[in-house]
């Protein structure tokens, strides 16, 4: 089975500093995803890496970076923390599929990030 | 723009009954995949059921299949004979072409009653 493991299930950290997201996981899988979870607004996209060190943004970059050095690490990176990035996180990383067809992802337990 | 919608926010259904979640989606792509999500209340998503755009037959998995209308655009989730172990968060999901296109709706809550 994949095993996709966030280093923390609960934090805590306080406005302005920066805060480091980690995700590890075990099947060498090529893609590695970041998103945030907030009720009523399901999942949304931060960023996307398909391979070592390269990563694109998804629908909600803003405040975030990424940093992949290895293919089984993708770490989410609060740059300086602010309340509104109260919120749940979710890692989720998925192979390259064949053309024409798809993989699911899978994800890692979340984080409950709380900013004071 | 909204790529997935999932109109009903909770569903009522009775231990060993049959379920339909609702799911319709959104895009001009013609290849793209279509995935259920379940998240019980301790919060890890779990990957039940992917249909693909090009497939002809809907797909199953165990109790889980998915009701595939591609002139509608809606990929319902059946569950049957439900179980108390159902009651969870369901998400549908859509994958497009390109590598950052996963959408996710935004939740139905299933609670399944003994």
């Amino acid at each position: 089975d994949v095993k996709v493991t966030q280093s923390s299930r609960y934090l805590v950290k306080r406005t302005g500093e920066k805060v480091f997201l980690e995700c590890v996981q075990d099947m060498d899988h090529e893609n590695m995803f970041w998103y945030r979870q907030d009720p009523g607004l399901g999942l949304r996209l931060i960023y996307f890496s398909y391979d070592v060190k390269m990563k694109e943004k998804g629908d909600i970059p803003e405040g975030y970076s990424v940093s992949r050095e290895k293919k089984e690490r993708f770490s989410l990176i609060l740059e300086s923390a602010s309340t509104n990035q109260t919120s749940m996180y979710l890692c989720a990383s998925s192979l390259h599929p064949p053309p024409n067809s798809w993989r699911p992802q899978h994800f890692g337990d979340g984080t409950r990030l709380s900013i004071l | 723009a909204q790529k997935i919608t999932q109109t009903q926010p909770g569903m009522f259904v009775q231990e060993k009954e049959a379920v339909t979640l609702d799911c319709t989606y959104d895009t001009s792509d013609p290849s793209y995949g279509l995935f259920w999500y379940k998240q019980p209340s301790s919060g890890e998503m779990i990957f039940l059921i992917y249909q693909g755009s090009y497939d002809q037959q809907n797909a199953t998995e165990g109790r889980y299949s998915l009701n595939f209308q591609k002139a509608r655009k809606s990929a319902n989730l059946v569950i049957s004979a439900s179980q108390l172990g159902d009651s969870a968060m369901y998400f549908c999901a859509m994958k497009g072409p390109a590598g950052n296109q996963f959408y996710f709706g935004t939740g139905t809550s299933l609670t399944v009653i003994p």
